[in-house]
C-alpha cells in the first residue's frame, strides 16, 4: 500500500531559528512529490514541486530537497517567521493511475517569538 | 483573478440530512476533486472528475454523491447514509500536464448537530 510518513507530527521553534521537516514514501511508480503549506481552516497551497530528476528547490525561505533512491524528502525553513506558523504537508504523485495523490499526514509547525 | 470558490465555510448539518457543498473553479481546469481532511490524518479522496459529465469515486466514496455537468462546477452532496461526516471538506482542480500544480479551495468545515 502507497504510504506517506511525516515527522515530525509537531514541532515548536523561535522566531529566526530553522527547521527541517521530513517526509518518507513508498508510493511506486513514483511522478513526482509536492509540498504544501495550510494555514489553519484554510485549504492547502502549493510551495514546491519536484520530479524524479530534481534534487532540490526553493521557494524564498522554503528549500525542498529530493532522494528518489531512498524515497526521502525534506522541507527546509530557513530563518524562521511567525506566518511560518502552518501545518506542512508532502504529498507523493504516482505515474500513470491518474497521477493519484497520497497525501501525508502532516508537520504542524508553531513558530514562537 | 482565477481561483476556486468553496461555499460554505461553515454548514450543520442535522442527523438524516442532505447537505450539498459547492465547489466552482475559473481556472479552466479539467479535473477537479473533492477530499476529506479530519484531524492528524492525511486527505483522502471522495471523488473526482476529469472530464465534464464523468466521475470516478475515490477511496471513501461510500455516503457521497457528485455531480459534473459543467467545467466549471463540482458539487458534493453528503447524503444520510454517510455515518461520520463532520469533517473539513477540501475541492481541488489541476490543469493539463504533470508540472501543473494542484489549486485548493479553502475549505468548508461540515458539522453534524
Amino acid at each position: 500500500k502507497n504510504q506517506v510518513e511525516q515527522s515530525p507530527q509537531s514541532l515548536i521553534i523561535l522566531e529566526g531559528k530553522n527547521c527541517t521537516l521530513q517526509c518518507n514514501y513508498t508510493v511506486s511508480p513514483f511522478s513526482n512529490l509536492r509540498w504544501y503549506k495550510q494555514d489553519t481552516g484554510r485549504g492547502p497551497v502549493s510551495l514546491t514541486i519536484m520530479t524524479f530528476s530534481e534534487n532540490t528547490k526553493s521557494n524564498g525561505r522554503y528549500t525542498a530537497t529530493l532522494d528518489a533512491d531512498t524515497k526521502q524528502s525534506s522541507l527546509h525553513i530557513t530563518a524562521s517567521q511567525l506566518s511560518d506558523s502552518a501545518s506542512y504537508i508532502c504529498v507523493v504523485s504516482e505515474q500513470a493511475a491518474g497521477n493519484k495523490l497520497t497525501f501525508g499526514g502532516g508537520t504542524r509547525v508553531l513558530v514562537k517569538p | 483573478d482565477g481561483g476556486i470558490t468553496q461555499s460554505p465555510k461553515y454548514l450543520f448539518r442535522k442527523e438524516g440530512q442532505n447537505v450539498t457543498l459547492s465547489c466552482e473553479q475559473n481556472l479552466n481546469h479539467d479535473a477537479m476533486y473533492w477530499y476529506r481532511q479530519d484531524p492528524g490524518q492525511g486527505l483522502r479522496l471522495i471523488y473526482y472528475s476529469q472530464i465534464v459529465n464523468d466521475f470516478q469515486k475515490g477511496d471513501i466514496a461510500e455516503g457521497y454523491s457528485v455531480s459534473r455537468e459543467k467545467k466549471e462546477s463540482f458539487p458534493l452532496t453528503v447524503t444520510s447514509a454517510q455515518k461520520n461526516p463532520t469533517a473539513f471538506y477540501l475541492c481541488a482542480s489541476k490543469g493539463q500536464g504533470v508540472a501543473y500544480g494542484y489549486t485548493f479551495g479553502s475549505g468548508t468545515r461540515l458539522t453534524v448537530v
